[in-house]
């Protein structure tokens, strides 16, 4: 079982935004800001989408955001598009754990 | 441009050992700590190990604690991971990721994995 928690799928039609949460307690996501987010289409190895909660490697689209509010951190997809459609991952670095990574959610583009 | 190749994957007996490699290009290998990150079939990722930049630091995962032993040759470009007594719980396609913090910073402030290879599948099956 994940130390974080993400919604099993989300859905959404192009050009809505969606947002996939990642939840986790006020020793982990609560208190460290390095919150991560990973893209895997299918067959595929994970892509870096966001780093610290909320930084965008170059040549990701500002289409992708990142945010936290206490205990939770989310990706937002905005101008959804059928290539978006991947199972997203959210990772966390602490001092205690290591780091960790939240179930995954598959995102459809209906 | 960075490049990733893992190799060494296969079918392989439970109790038996493997060894995994990862084959760096594009980037000062030396410069930076590197990461074995797993999947098993249909399932989420799962962090396994990490070295620092010089190999002087090696932090595991539970589940592999005391079975695998990670290593690096910084004058190959090659990161290894030994699998011994392995299980069927350890099949799963096996990434090599490079951390985006140099150096010391590593120590400091452990980047997210911001590079990947394609990944080598390894089976462990009777």
């Amino acid at each position: 079982q994940s130390a974080l928690t993400q919604p099993p799928s989300v859905s959404g039609s192009p050009g809505q935004s969606v947002t996939i949460s990642c939840t986790g307690t006020s020793s982990d996501v609560g208190s460290y800001n390095r919150v991560s987010w990973y893209q895997q289409p299918p067959g595929t190895a994970p892509k870096l989408m966001i780093y610290e909660v909320s930084n965008r490697p170059s040549g990701v689209p500002d289409r992708f955001s990142g945010s936290k509010s206490g205990n939770t951190a989310s990706l937002t997809i905005s101008g959804l598009q059928a290539e978006d459609e991947a199972d997203y991952y959210c990772s966390l670095y602490t001092s205690s754990s290591l780091w960790v990574f939240g179930g995954g959610t598959k995102l459809t583009v209906l | 441009q960075v490049q990733l190749v893992e190799s060494g994957g296969g079918v392989v007996q439970p109790g038996r050992s493997l060894r995994l490699s990862c084959a760096a290009s594009g980037f000062t290998f030396s410069s930076y700590a590197m990461h074995w990150v797993r999947q098993a079939p249909g399932k989420g990722l799962e962090w396994v190990a990490v070295i620092s930049y010089d190999g002087s630091n090696k932090y595991y995962a539970d589940s592999v604690k005391g079975r695998f032993t990670i290593s690096r040759d910084n004058s190959k470009n090659t990161l290894y991971l030994q699998m011994n007594s392995l299980r069927a719980e350890d099949t799963a396609v096996y990434y090599c990721a490079r951390d985006k913090a140099p150096e010391l910073r590593f120590f400091v402030a452990p980047g997210p994995f911001d590079y990947w290879g394609q990944g080598t599948l390894v089976t462990v099956s009777s």
